[in-house]
């Protein structure tokens, strides 16, 4: 079956790094996403990855290797705005996404 | 101006109503879709229309029935609700069915909760 594991929770200080990341297994892949969702609000987009290596999009970077089905999302400089659930979802061979649980991340000063 | 609208935001009801929750999107898209957020968080995919045909349904009881008066608005519609339809609806568009970058624009969600 397809499935997508990322931890449920993790707390990290203002200011500092983190990284959370993310296994998947789907049949086919097209690309691996990740979102951000706060509490109460809709996920909106953060990053694309199809091809392996690192993508920087200012504080947030992504990175991806699919020989290992394995994906993390870094957040440097760390907010406390930042706190939200990241959502990894992966592409499949028929362009649906498929979506794991989110990892909330809580930011402590 | 918003990008993709839904209403209501929050709908409280008793189990065995019917009840129905909009969609319009004004970004020109011509996929737009149903995704159901259950308590544990994961996002279910139920229904995606393309140029005002179905291409996803995703084993969802036929007492959801999506309706798609024009490729700018999707509507949902629930018959009989039960229990276990509480959730967070939330309606999502995207341009090419997301087949370039995938990337999704969702409205804000409705909060549905079956009494």
């Amino acid at each position: 079956g397809q499935n997508i594991d990322q931890p449920t929770e993790m707390t990290a200080t203002e200011g500092a790094i983190v990284q959370i990341n993310c296994t998947y297994q789907t049949s086919g892949f097209n690309g691996l996403f990740w979102y951000q969702q706060h509490a109460g609000e809709a996920p909106t987009f953060l990053s694309y990855n199809v091809l392996d290596g690192l993508e920087e999009k200012g504080r947030f970077s992504s990175f991806l290797s699919r020989s290992k089905g394995y994906s993390y999302l870094l957040l440097k400089e760390l907010q406390m705005k930042d706190s939200a659930s990241y959502l990894c979802a992966c592409m499949d061979s028929n362009y649906q996404l498929i979506w794991g649980a989110g990892t909330k991340l809580i930011i402590k000063p | 101006d918003t990008a993709v609208s839904q209403t209501p935001k929050y709908l409280v009801t008793q189990m065995g109503n019917d009840k129905s929750i909009k969609c319009e999107q004004n970004l020109g898209h011509d996929t737009m879709y149903w995704y159901k957020q259950d308590s544990k968080k994961f996002l279910k995919i139920m229904f995606s229309y393309n140029n005002k045909e179905l291409i996803i349904n995703e084993t969802v009881p036929n007492r959801f029935s999506p309706k798609s008066p024009d490729k700018a608005h999707l509507n949902l519609h629930i018959n009989s609700l039960e229990l276990g339809d509480s959730a967070v609806y939330f309606c999502a568009s995207s341009q090419d069915g997301g087949a370039v970058t995938g990337e999704l624009f969702f409205g804000e969600g409705s909060r549905l909760t079956v009494l």
